[in-house]
């Protein structure tokens, strides 16, 4: 079926070093990408969304980019520090109105 | 303040017992959904409504039901049906295509 994946489960990085997720996407027709941050036992809390007509976005110390060619999504978190440690979700919307589509998640864990 | 709500935090069931929990949403959001998490995995759908008084099934419906009667509120069912209810339940809000926000989530065990 048609689902947003990652390709590592697990990133380990030390304080202060860029730190970049990656996510495949299977469908071309999504349209709209977001990423969200999981702490443990709390609900997912948005970072940063984009639409298929960018390749880049940015926020604060977080860059999103999509690569509508090959499907890919990634995160880049620069700085990364300690309380960046969390599981990280791609997700995308195939449908105006339908709910998400989520990957599996990556755990990026920041040691000091 | 604005956001949105679960409750309770952990609810426990027991055998062939119906639960129901809550979500509040303030964000005056048309669109609510409801998601299961199971340890180590991703977000599954299992409703998802986009306007009051109309809801679709999900990927993993079977053994829950849903009611939609106020546009803040959604609550999710988990019948005796459902035979492995054990998961993290993560309730969300939206504008149809746009971000989903999500609650704080309902941790439901089975004694």
């Amino acid at each position: 079926g048609e689902s947003v994946g990652l390709h590592l489960p697990t990133l380990s990085v030390q304080e202060g070093d860029n730190s970049i997720i990656n996510c495949a996407y299977s469908n071309s027709a999504s349209d709209y990408f977001i990423w969200y941050k999981q702490e443990s036992g709390k609900g997912p809390q948005f970072i940063i969304d984009i639409r298929s007509n960018m390749d880049k976005r940015q926020g604060q110390r977080v860059t999103v980019l999509l690569n509508k060619t090959v499907k890919h999504l990634s995160l880049q978190i620069a700085a990364t520090q300690p309380g960046d440690s969390a599981v990280y979700f791609c997700a995308e919307n195939t449908q105006a109105g339908t709910a998400l589509i989520f990957g599996k998640g990556t755990t990026l864990s920041v040691s000091s | 303040d604005g956001g949105i709500t679960q409750s309770p935090k952990y609810l426990f069931r027991k055998e062939g017992q119906n639960v129901t929990l809550s979500c509040e949403q303030n964000l005056n959001h048309d669109a609510m959904y409801w998601y299961r998490q199971d340890p180590g995995q991703g977000l599954r759908l299992i409703y998802y409504s986009q306007i009051v008084n109309d809801f679709q099934k999900g990927d993993i419906a079977e053994g829950y039901s849903v009611s939609r009667e106020k546009k803040e509120s959604f609550p999710l069912t988990v019948t005796s049906a459902q035979k492995n209810p054990t998961a993290f339940y993560l309730c969300a809000s939206g504008r149809g295509e746009e971000t989903q926000y999500f609650g704080p989530g309902t941790r439901l065990l089975v004694l």
